[in-house]
């Protein structure tokens, strides 16, 4: 079946320190893929999506770029602020489908 | 728009109370998830709806768990009896028919003592 394996966490790291979430997945097909942040308290919100391979997705400082060859979405930003401390997760969704499939979420921590 | 609406935010019960938690998706789409998080399990898939009706249960973990749509614009999740291992954080998370995205709700915190 699908799946999707993120980088242990916690990830730590200072202010504008640069980012790198890791996410590999496993799926039949060419699935849409997806970040997701979660903030203390709240419910995930979308952060970027790619559909197709060498699509890259980017909001609000962060990217990825959807790679069909090494089947990974890694999650980056250039300099990371402390409002960013969240848990980040990395999801497919098969073409055709209508369910996500979430990895088990990265804590990242960034300290004044 | 409102966004996705969970009700109560925080529930705490003692076990073998029933439990309801409530949903309202944003208003037009069409699809409709439930969600269990938990340190232990991550975030898992329990049922989803499509324009009202069940398609995927499976993720149910037990048949005390039940959940229905009644209309449109609103589910719920109902546990009975709860038990301790139930507590978690429950999301509820809509996505219209074209849509790549679901969006989610704030969640609803359950504690079983």
């Amino acid at each position: 079946g699908d799946s999707v394996t993120q980088m242990e966490g916690p990830v730590t790291l200072s202010e504008e320190a640069f980012l790198t979430i890791n996410c590999t997945y496993t799926a039949t097909g060419y699935p849409s893929l997806f970040w997701y942040v979660q903030y203390p308290g709240e419910g995930l919100q979308l952060l970027l999506k790619a559909t197709k391979a060498d699509d890259k997705g980017s909001n609000k400082g962060f990217e990825a770029t959807y790679r069909k060859e090494t089947t990974s979405f890694h999650l980056e930003k250039g300099s990371v602020q402390v409002s960013d401390s969240a848990v980040y997760f990395c999801a497919l969704r098969r073409t055709g489908y209508s369910t996500l499939t979430f990895g088990k979420g990265t804590m990242l921590l960034v300290s004044p | 728009d409102a966004g996705v609406i969970q009700s109560p935010r925080h529930e705490v019960t003692e076990m073998g109370q029933e439990v309801t938690l409530r949903c309202k998706p944003i208003s037009g789409h069409d699809y409709l998830f439930w969600y269990r998080q938990t340190m232990m399990r991550g975030l898992e898939l329990l049922i989803y709806f499509n324009n009202n009706v069940p398609i995927d249960d499976s993720g149910m973990p037990e048949d005390r768990f039940s959940a229905k749509m009644p209309n449109a614009s609103f589910s719920t999740l109902k546990i009975q009896p709860s038990e301790p291992r139930d507590s978690a954080v429950y999301f509820c998370a809509s996505r219209g028919q074209g849509g790549n995205e679901q969006y989610f709700g704030p969640g609803t915190r359950l504690t079983v003592t």
